[in-house]
C-alpha cells in the first residue's frame, strides 16, 4: 500500500539528548513537510522540502534540523536546543502540481 | 498575512443533528481550501478540498462545504451527525505557487447520543 510512515509512534527522550524522527513515503511525492502539533494551537510548520537536497525553514525551525538525501525520506532531528520539544509531530507530503498534503500517522515525543 | 480562523474550538451536537463547523480565511487572493479530520493520536485525513472549481464541494463521510468568496468562508456541514464523526477538524488554506499550508487551530466535535 502507498502511504507515509512515521516511526516510532511514541518516543521518550531525556533532556539534553538529540532525537531523530523518521518519515518515509512511497507515494513518489516531491514535497515533504514537518509540522508540530500542540493542544489548541493547530499545526505549525517546522521545515519543508520541495526537492531532494534542498529544504527551507518554516515558522518554528529553531532547535530542529532536517535532511533530504532521498526523495522518499525526510528525517527530523529534535536537538537539545529545542526548549519545549514535547509535542505530536506530523510528517506530510505532496505531489508536484498537487494541491493537498497527505499526512503520516504522527510521532508523539515526550521529554522526561 | 494569510490566516485561517475556526470559530468555536469545541462544538457539541446530538446524534442525527446538523453539523456546522465554521472556517473563515483572510486574503484578497482566492486560496485553495481544505478540511481535514483527525482522530485521537492519528494523522490528518483529507475530508474535502476546494481548488477553484465548483463552489459546493462534497467530501467523504457525507460532509460538504461551500466556498463563499464574498464572506471569505468555507464552512463544513453534514446533515446528520453520527457518533463516528466525533473528532478534531482542521480547516487549511494554501496559495499558489508554493502551496504552503496555513492551518486553523481546530474544532473538536463531540456527538451526544
Amino acid at each position: 500500500d502507498g502511504g507515509i510512515t512515521q516511526s516510532p509512534k511514541y518516543l521518550f527522550r531525556k533532556e539534553g539528548q538529540n532525537v531523530t524522527l523518521s518519515c518515509e513515503q512511497n507515494l513518489n511525492h516531491d514535497a515533504m513537510y514537518w509540522y508540530r502539533q500542540d493542544p489548541g494551537q493547530g499545526l505549525r510548520l517546522i521545515y519543508y522540502s520541495q526537492i531532494v537536497n534542498d529544504f527551507q525553514k518554516g515558522d518554528i525551525a529553531e532547535g530542529y534540523s532536517v535532511s533530504r538525501e532521498k526523495k522518499e525520506s525526510f528525517p527530523l532531528t529534535v536537538t537539545s536546543a529545542q526548549k519545549n520539544p514535547t509535542a505530536f509531530y506530523l510528517c506530510a507530503s505532496r505531489l508536484a502540481g498537487g494541491k493537498e498534503q497527505f499526512f503520516g500517522p504522527g510521532t508523539r515525543l515526550t521529554v522526561l | 498575512a494569510q490566516s485561517v480562523t475556526q470559530l468555536g474550538s469545541h462544538v457539541s451536537v446530538s446524534e442525527g443533528a446538523l453539523v456546522l463547523l465554521r472556517c473563515n480565511y483572510s486574503s484578497s487572493v482566492p486560496p485553495y481550501l481544505f478540511w481535514y479530520v483527525q482522530y485521537p493520536n492519528q494523522g490528518l485525513q483529507l475530508l474535502l478540498k476546494y481548488t477553484s472549481a465548483a463552489t459546493l464541494v462534497k467530501g467523504i463521510n457525507g460532509f460538504e462545504a461551500e466556498f463563499k468568496k464574498s464572506e471569505t468562508s468555507f464552512h463544513l456541514t453534514k446533515p446528520s451527525a453520527h457518533m463516528s464523526d466525533a473528532a478534531e477538524y482542521f480547516c487549511a488554506v494554501s496559495y499558489p505557487p508554493g502551496n504552503q499550508f496555513y492551518f486553523g487551530t481546530g474544532t473538536s466535535l463531540t456527538v451526544i447520543p
